[in-house]
């Protein structure tokens, strides 16, 4: 069965830039996570989708959002780049929820200039 | 809401040596615990997880945690380490109301020497 898959891996982007981030979960898991993970504020819950519909959400500012395609795929958005918004960005996907193991991708490890 | 906080930053120990990394969380509604491990350019790999029933759980790689209520904590142990064991681990915890929305510690970077 394949993993979590995410893309790209590495991104290099500008201040004031935007950027997508694309996630496709493990077969047959219509729950999909993001996480920023940085050095100083560790890893914080961006968002969750759920057979396309957003179910919950971190303390992010408006800059960030996400969705979810049909076939479960997901994709966030970065718009307006900060210095700050320089991160590993994880993905998750499972079944359903809490009691069910999520399955993290390698991460799109951004760089803001 | 839930919160985590991992005791220790940083953990060195001697190949074969026992190792604990310490975990405490604060919840007000029923909670589930997890620890993870970050290998380097990698994402997060599930250890185990602690959902209700037996408060010692068995995960991968020989690594076991007991959940203490009274005591809040959930603490990661291994009975002796391997080199390979060197990697960051991460407490998280969810709730019944949180969906797959989890909370992690900071963070905990053992580190296997010979």
């Amino acid at each position: 069965k394949a993993g979590v898959t995410q893309t790209p891996r590495y991104l290099i982007k500008t201040r004031g830039q935007q950027v997508t981030l694309s996630c496709s979960p493990i077969s047959g898991h219509r729950s999909v996570s993001w996480y920023q993970q940085t050095p100083g504020q560790g890893l914080q819950f961006l968002f969750e989708y759920f057979s396309e519909t957003q179910r919950n959400k971190g303390n992010f500012p408006g800059r960030f959002s996400g969705r979810q395609f049909s076939n479960s795929r997901s994709e966030m958005n970065v718009s307006t780049l900060e210095l700050g918004d320089s991160a590993l960005y994880l993905c998750a996907s499972s079944w359903d929820t809490y009691y069910n193991e999520q399955f993290f991708g390698p991460g799109t490890r951004l760089t803001v200039l | 809401a839930q919160s985590v906080t991992q005791l220790d930053s940083q953990v060195p120990v001697f190949e074969e040596a026992p190792v604990e990394l310490r975990c405490n969380y604060s919840s007000s509604v029923s909670v589930y615990l997890f620890w993870y491990v970050q290998y380097p350019n990698q994402g997060l790999q599930l250890l185990l997880k602690y959902l209700s029933g037996s408060t010692l759980v068995k995960g991968i790689n020989g690594f076991e945690a007991e959940f203490n209520k009274s005591q809040t904590s959930f603490h990661l142990r291994k009975p002796s380490v391997h080199i390979s064991d060197t990697a960051e681990y991460f407490c998280a915890a969810a709730g019944e109301t949180s969906g797959s929305r989890l909370t992690f510690g900071e963070g905990t970077q053992l580190t296997v020497n010979p």
